[in-house]
């Protein structure tokens, strides 16, 4: 079975451009989740979708930031304009139903500088 | 507010030294914990699911147990290759599409 796929996995980018993070999430899942690590700040949840629906955006740091998921299959984080202080490991992550119950598989990662 | 806090922030066994790692959670309603096990570089790999107090899980040289108020990761006779950082995540809530919060973590560092 494939994981979760992200894309792409590293990015340095300046200041003030867009950057758009993509993911494909475990087929048949139904719940996909974006998080954010920082050496300061560990691993916190951003947005988390289910059914293709966004549940919870509560984590999203602010305005600059979007998430979408237009199907059951693909998903994307925008940070637009983005800042230094965006520089992180992104992690998609998805869970679904059955045996595996709600446990979440993760991605690689998509890391990212922004200078 | 749910929380999770995890303890020690790092440690430091020399190989064969057995130790263990807490996990303690204040949520309404706990859905199920989770350990999970990050190498550098990677994401978070998926170790035990715990539902109920009591239930307790194993995998090699790593058993997880839970209680109504925390989890511990016992480490059995650890080899340097069980050095990472280990991660504890709990869901909540009513809903199965609730959110999971993880901790910040626990280094484990094995020295041969």
């Amino acid at each position: 079975d494939a994981g979760v796929i992200q894309s792409p996995r590293h990015e340095v980018t300046e200041m003030g451009q867009e950057v758009t993070l993509r993911c494909k999430p475990i087929s048949g899942h139904n719940s996909l989740f974006w998080y954010r690590q920082t050496m300061m700040r560990g691993l916190e949840l951003l947005i988390y979708f289910n059914n293709n629906v966004p549940i919870d955006d509560s984590g999203m740091p602010e305005d600059r930031f979007s998430a979408k998921m237009p199907n059951a299959s693909f998903s994307t984080l925008k940070i637009q304009p983005s800042e230094p202080r965006d520089s992180a490991v992104y992690f998609c992550a998805s869970s679904g139903t059955g045996h595996s119950g709600n446990t979440i598989y993760f991605g690689e990662g998509s890391w990212l500088t922004v200078v | 507010e749910d929380q999770v806090t995890q303890s020690p922030e790092a440690l430091r066994l020399q190989e064969g030294e057995s130790s263990s790692l807490n996990c303690s959670y204040t949520v309404s309603g706990l859905r199920g914990l989770f350990w999970y096990r990050q190498d550098p570089g990677k994401g978070p790999e998926f170790l035990f699911t715990l539902y109920s107090a009591g239930e307790e899980k194993e995998k090699e040289r790593l058993k997880a147990t839970l209680t109504k108020k925390e989890s511990f990761l016992h480490i059995t006779a650890p080899k340097p290759e069980d050095s990472a950082t280990y991660l504890c995540a709990v869901q909540a809530g009513a809903s199965s599409a609730s959110k999971i919060i993880f901790g910040s973590g626990t280094r484990l560092s094995i020295r041969p």
